[in-house]
């Protein structure tokens, strides 16, 4: 597609339930980053898709969180028994060629994010 | 670790200049990002700098980069009220990686 797309847009979850957040990137785009902005904060790295490699999960807050990307396209961040400080805007972003400077027309495009979703845990 | 720092909130009059600075660490990072964010909206990729460039000009966007001090500013001229949203400033990881690291992001108001 032309842009990053996430669905659902937004999400009201009881406490305790599981869900599932996907993202689909700009198509060959073989970088793919989660990210979790929550109210008032910045971005908040969560995990990082590249290629068939390893995923760097680093960012991941804790064993509930896990995500997948499968045919190195389409991730899907799963969030189980949720919490309410889950409650987040989660961005998902695409990028080509990470770790050296694509140019197109001379500009750097940097990340392609997603308009996010909006995960609301009561 | 890596870390970029940003004032939270700025406020000014339509019409007026505003300058949005931003600190960072890591010295080896390559490009440098302004980002934006509307309320409800996704993060839209404003201008970057690549780091051997002090400034960079866009139309009414002025990036400076003074990499001695690792200091990034972001200035809008003409502010208009369409102007207000977060704004955050990204260095590019040096690695090979090539993550970008986020600042918390200046809430920019711009009254009438």
């Amino acid at each position: 597609g032309a842009g990053v797309s996430q669905s659902p847009s937004n999400k009201v979850t009881e406490k305790g339930k599981d869900v599932e957040l996907r993202c689909d990137p700009i198509s060959g785009h073989t970088a793919l980053y989660w990210y979790r902005q929550s109210l008032g904060q910045g971005l908040e790295f969560l995990i990082y898709f590249q290629g068939n490699s390893a995923p760097d999960k680093s960012g991941l807050p804790s064993d509930r969180f896990s995500a997948e990307r499968t045919g190195g396209s389409v991730s899907t961040l799963t969030i189980q028994r949720t919490q309410q400080e889950d409650s987040a805007v989660y961005l998902c972003a695409s990028s080509s060629r990470p770790g050296r400077d694509l140019r197109q027309g001379g500009i750097n495009y940097g990340y392609t994010f997603g308009s996010g979703t909006r995960l609301t845990v009561v | 670790g890596e870390d970029v720092e940003q004032s939270l909130f700025l406020s000014v009059r339509e019409g007026d200049s505003s300058v949005i600075n931003c600190t960072y660490t890591d010295s080896s990072s390559t490009y440098l990002y302004w980002y934006k964010q509307e309320p409800g909206a996704g993060l839209q990729l404003l201008t970057y700098i690549f780091s051997n460039m002090d400034m960079k000009q866009d139309q009414r966007l002025t990036v400076l980069l003074n990499k001695k001090d690792k200091h990034l500013s972001l200035r809008i001229a003409d502010t208009q009220t369409g102007d207000s949203a977060i704004y955050f400033c990204a260095e590019r990881d040096g690695g090979s990686q090539g993550n970008l690291i986020f600042g918390k992001g200046t809430k920019l108001s711009v009254k009438p």
